[in-house]
């Protein structure tokens, strides 16, 4: 089982990113998936999941400003990142079933 | 939402010494299905979590026996028996009963005394 997320950098608040998690090893649409970050030095924070029929919900921190989706027919999970804090600097994990975590994209949110 | 309590924060402890943390469920993690939905994860310094523990007290494929895990209802516990090197890091346990939002204890730092 592999998961590799791409796509996190510097970006200004406010403005917008796309995350990606490609998923090798497992039958990516049989399985829900999550997000979860990791800001600098801190804990961990769910922040949003789709289960296999692409059902989904956020973390109250990040409705209505993030959107999980994925595309069975690449193996791909995203996370479409708008109108960006400070707050949401942090690395992002996709994962799968607990057991299977990407090493992380970081995400910076500055000016 | 389900508050997840960890102690102690930090942990010193001397290689083969014998360690326990706590985390304290703000509510029963009982799901009416039967099961209790809570894992026990590893950080190593500058890498992704691993899962260690399923179920409150099932090993992950691949993880050494002297991690156990136990408890039931609001209180439960990670015990290492017999630290090794490699299992420093910071450990969290996390919640997926009541769930959403799933919920991450606040972690405890294992380190070399």
């Amino acid at each position: 089982v592999q998961l590799v997320e791409s796509g996190g950098g510097l970006v200004q608040p406010g403005k917008s990113l796309k995350l990606s998690c490609s998923a090798s090893g497992f039958t990516f649409s049989s399985y829900g998936m999550h997000w979860i970050r990791q800001a600098p030095g801190k804990g961990l924070d769910w922040v949003a999941y789709i289960s296999s029929s692409s059902g989904t919900v956020y973390a109250d921190a990040v409705k209505g400003r993030f959107t999980i989706s994925r595309d069975n027919a690449k193996n791909t999970l995203y996370l479409q990142l708008n109108s960006l804090k400070s707050e949401d600097t942090a690395i992002y994990y996709c994962i799968s079933n607990w057991a299977y975590w990407g090493q992380g994209v970081m995400v910076t949110v500055s000016s | 939402d389900v508050v997840l309590t960890q102690t102690p924060p930090t942990l010193s402890a001397t290689i083969g010494q014998s360690v326990s943390i706590s985390c304290r469920s703000s509510q029963s993690l009982l799901h009416s299905n039967g099961n209790t939905y809570l894992n026990w994860l590893l950080q190593r310094p500058g890498q992704p979590p691993q899962l260690l523990i399923y179920l409150v007290s099932r090993l992950e494929s691949g993880v050494p026996n002297r991690f156990s895990g136990s408890g039931s209802g609001t209180d439960f516990t990670l015990k290492i028996s017999g630290v090794e090197a490699e299992d420093l890091g910071v450990y969290y346990c996390v919640q997926s009963t009541h769930a959403p939002p799933w919920t991450f204890g606040g972690g405890t730092k294992l380190e070399l005394k």
